[in-house]
């Protein structure tokens, strides 16, 4: 079965700082995967995907992500933390069977950018 | 914009009592799934339909757990003789089909926060 892994349930970053989100996946065959943005009391908000075009994607709001399959990785980063990137992030890997494909999803990451 | 809608935004439930809450997919999104966030956790899938097929029920955790989509549009997931432990955030997500080289995203409503008493 397949997994994700966010190493720290929290992060803390100044305004202006390099964001850097962690993410490692465990699967038996090319993986699918994914980031989410969750904003209090509100759901999941697609940031970027990867299927396997590219190993660097961009994302919306200023994120990108780099697939690294010798270090099962897909972390997420940003240059520039902004104030309204406070949010909760998850990471996800895509398992599929039959045609379809549901989401494991990590723990998440809580997000805090501070003045 | 015309997203995925889920109603009531917030449930509260005596324990033991019935809810069904309901999800409204993206207009022409085949695909639906249903989620449980516990407080603090990532998403968990419960269950999938398309259309009105419910192809996979295999993370529904109990059978007080029963999911339809009688007309391959809107969904509803009823919980009878709620318990505490049943208190989350339900999330619904809708999708277009898989493609054979790509993964189609899923979109997801704001979600259902159910509180058991």
């Amino acid at each position: 079965a397949q997994s994700v892994t966010q190493l720290g349930s929290h992060v803390s970053v100044s305004e202006g700082a390099l964001v850097l989100l962690r993410c490692n996946y465990s699967s038996s065959v090319p993986p699918y995967l994914f980031w989410y943005v969750q904003y209090p009391n509100q759901g999941l908000q697609l940031l970027l995907k990867y299927t396997s075009a590219a190993t660097l994607v961009k994302g919306i709001n200023g994120f990108e992500a780099e697939f690294k399959k010798s270090e099962t990785s897909f972390h997420l980063t940003k240059p520039s933390a902004h104030m309204s990137d406070a949010a909760e992030y998850f990471c996800a890997v895509s398992e599929g069977s039959g045609g379809y494909n549901k989401l494991i999803f990590g723990a998440g990451t809580r997000l805090a950018v501070h003045p | 914009g015309a997203g995925v809608s889920q109603s009531p935004r917030y449930k509260v439930a005596k324990r033991g009592q019935d809810v069904a809450l309901r999800c409204d997919p993206i207009s022409g999104h085949v695909s639906l799934f249903w989620y449980q966030q516990a407080l603090g956790q990532g998403p968990e899938f419960l269950t999938y339909f398309q259309n009105e097929a419910q192809l996979d029920k295999s993370g529904l955790p109990s059978d007080r757990f029963f999911a339809e989509r009688p007309e391959g549009s809107v969904s509803t997931l009823k919980i009878q003789r709620t318990q505490q432990e049943d208190s989350a955030v339900y999330l619904c997500a809708s999708s277009l089909p898989r493609q054979e080289d790509s993964n189609q995203p899923q979109h997801f409503g704001d979600g259902t926060r159910l509180s058991i008493l």
